[in-house]
């Protein structure tokens, strides 16, 4: 229950093109959803994060689209572009005091030049 | 960048050795956490901090400990390395008990157990 499931492990996308990955989680108490952004050799990065009360996030290219009723949220970004390659983590936490985050296993996206 | 400096950034060393890794940040924040990150597991929170000598297990504390005696400084140690823990380890900190706020992560410390 204590899960997040991202899917695919590894993307190729065309420059241009839109990248998505998806995240499944079980736990209802979740009420926070983050993603990272960890390019080679650095640390994971907050790159853009939603609550459950709302169904869509923007933020320039990068988009999260989140489903309640479903238990789903995915990234999209729009217009890839080849900095974009890196890998994605999504995650989930709960509120009310407990200050752990529940990392998905990543997506390593490769953006086509 | 948040000022989070992780020593030493690469390490090689023996099985059965201790290991100690440093965690160092500059900017005042009360929560501070150890992950590895390892490939098709992502990153496994393995013990954490939420203020000078107050810690708290992980998911994937066994075969570790962790000190942190300065708000600024959060040590991990391996006190008998085993070829397992093999990894890259990530130090994060965070401002507020609230999940919601961000964990900023350091750069990594690259550890091989031979």
């Amino acid at each position: 229950q204590q899960q997040v499931k991202q899917s695919p492990q590894s993307l190729i996308v065309q420059k241009g093109g839109i990248s998505i990955i998806n995240c499944a989680y079980e736990n209802t108490a979740f009420d926070y959803f983050p993603w990272y952004q960890q390019f080679p050799g650095k640390g994971p990065a907050l790159l853009i994060a939603i609550r459950p009360d709302v169904s869509e996030k923007k933020e320039g290219r990068f988009t999260i689209s989140f489903n309640k009723s479903a238990k789903q949220f995915s990234l999209h970004i729009m217009d890839s572009q080849p900095g974009d390659s890196a890998t994605y983590f999504c995650a989930a936490s709960m509120g009310g005091g407990d200050d752990k985050i529940i990392f998905g296993k990543g997506t390593r996206l490769h953006i086509l030049p | 960048d948040a000022g989070i400096t992780q020593s030493p950034r690469h390490k090689v060393t023996e099985t059965g050795t201790p290991v100690t890794l440093r965690c160092h940040q500059t900017e005042n924040h009360r929560y501070m956490y150890w992950y590895r990150q390892d490939p098709g597991h992502g990153l496994r929170l393995i013990h954490y901090s939420y203020g000078v000598k107050d810690t708290d297990k992980g998911e994937v504390s066994d075969g570790y400990s962790v000190s942190r005696s300065k708000t600024e400084d959060f040590l991990l140690t391996l006190e008998s390395a085993t070829s397992s823990q093999t990894s890259v380890y990530f130090c994060a900190i965070s401002e507020s008990i609230r999940a919601t706020q961000p964990q900023h992560f350091g750069d990594g410390t690259r550890l091989s157990i031979l």
